[in-house]
């Protein structure tokens, strides 16, 4: 599966869009980009995901590059319950690698008041 | 729905002593997954369960074995737990392989 990098940490003011950059430059055409977070000591949550378009849900919207090397997650109002550690993902859909998912040291993303 | 449940959630284990992490989902999910997670890091694949009666090594196996139950049930077991066992261990389930995971809320585990 492709590597992803991303900022360790970031910070945003409560009520704005946080914009969380990854870069995935070695993405093969079938693997997706997904994106979990962990909110303190719980266990990770699915926020969303997207192999080539621009996707949205009731969360947040992920921006995929049109040469797919790098993607940012949108959260559009952030409040401080979205305080936690965002991964990116890159996944891949064939062989051994297939459906598990490598977590990085994802970023760090502080709400403040 | 409860989602993902996992038991116990906190444990502590002498050197030597062996116990089992159990998991249940009732989404009806195919797959089945055992991470660790230790301080600072980001989540390692133990072992997963891509369909009931299959089980597969993931990136951290050793010290590990796993049992698929049912479709419902996935358990870790350690067998001669290590102060390196000190983690915490979450489970996940998924829709099949290919789809997005769910994740319970963690055992946290100490070895001493």
């Amino acid at each position: 599966d492709a590597k992803t990098t991303q900022p360790p940490s970031m910070d945003c003011a409560e009520g704005r869009a946080a914009n969380l950059p990854c870069n995935h430059s070695t993405i093969s055409g079938n693997e997706y980009v997904y994106w979990y977070r962990q909110i303190h000591s719980q266990g990770p949550q699915y926020i969303i995901h997207g192999l080539k378009n621009n996707e949205t849900n009731e969360m947040a919207s992920l921006i995929i590059t049109e040469d797919r090397k790098s993607s940012t997650l949108i959260l559009p109002h952030a409040t401080l319950r979205d305080t936690a550690v965002y991964y990116c993902i890159v996944r891949g859909t064939g062989g051994t690698s297939y459906g598990k998912l490598t977590f990085g040291q994802g970023t760090i993303l502080t709400v403040h008041p | 729905n409860a989602g993902v449940t996992q038991t116990p959630k906190f444990q502590v284990l002498k050197t030597g002593q062996s116990m089992t992490l159990q998991c249940a989902q009732d989404m009806n999910h195919n797959s089945m997954y055992w991470y660790r997670q230790d301080p600072g890091m980001g989540l390692r694949l133990i072992y997963y369960s891509a369909s009931e009666g299959t089980t597969d090594k993931g990136e951290v196996p050793n010290g590990y074995n796993v049992s698929r139950l049912n479709k419902r049930e996935f358990s870790l077991r350690l067998e001669s737990a290590a102060p390196s066992q000190t983690s915490v261990y979450f489970c996940a389930s998924s829709a099949d392989r290919g789809y997005e995971q769910y994740f319970g809320p963690g055992t946290r585990l100490t070895v001493t």
